[in-house]
């Protein structure tokens, strides 16, 4: 069964400390994965997308990493701000006709200062 | 800049009372998708038109339902909402279907 695991489910930290969040799936065949950032009220926007062949990639401070083998990625947000809080979810798409796109629950972030 | 737009941001309706959100987009993409989002959770998808040819999901119920005029505009209709249709209804569009989908910010929907 496709599915994408996220972890932590929620996360607090504070202004200007880094932070890395974790997605594992098990979909297949693979596609792509795509991270967005979801703040509250709001609909998601692409941080950013990869695909099987990349290993990482980066966004501002925002690094996101993919593991093909082990089917596992990260995102990195590096010195985080306020603004950082929001949720961030993870996507992975199947390479199958149809629209196909496995979303994560999301890890909720809260940045204080 | 191009983007997707969803009206209205916010919208009350009444148990049972039709209620219609919309969505238009300037990237010119062919495909148009709606999402219901529930607090806490994943977008899930509703159905999705390729160009003109509507595409319903499995489990979406019979209370939603869509038209899309033009490439530009998608409509969500709830025929007769009930308590648990309350959600964020996000719209989505792509190229094709296996390209990136840019969401629009959302529409809050409350059912009294």
């Amino acid at each position: 069964k496709n599915q994408v695991e996220q972890s932590p489910q929620s996360l607090i930290i504070l202004e200007g400390k880094n932070c890395t969040l974790q997605c594992n799936y098990t979909v297949s065949p693979f596609s792509n994965l795509r991270w967005y950032k979801q703040d509250t009220g709001r609909g998601p926007v692409s941080l950013t997308i990869m695909t099987f062949s990349e290993n990482t990639k980066s966004n501002g401070r925002y690094t996101a990493t993919l593991d093909a083998d082990t089917k596992q990625s990260s995102l990195h947000i590096t010195a985080s701000q306020l603004s950082d809080s929001a949720s961030y979810i993870c996507v992975v798409s199947a390479r199958q006709a149809g629209t196909a796109l496995i979303f994560g629950k999301g890890t909720t972030l809260s940045v204080s200062s | 800049d191009a983007m997707v737009i969803q009206n209205p941001r916010y919208q009350v309706t009444q148990f049972g009372k039709p209620v219609t959100l919309s969505c238009s987009q300037t990237l010119n993409h062919n495909v148009m998708y709606w999402y219901q989002q529930k607090s806490s959770q994943a977008p899930k998808l509703l159905f999705h038109y390729y160009d003109k040819d509507f595409n319903n999901e499995a489990d979406t119920p019979d209370n939603f339902q869509s038209r899309r005029p033009n490439t530009s505009f998608c409509f969500l209709d709830i025929r007769s909402p009930g308590l648990g249709d309350a959600a964020m209804y996000l719209c989505a569009t792509s190229r094709g279907t296996v390209g990136e989908q840019f969401f629009g910010p959302g529409t809050r929907l409350t059912v009294l």
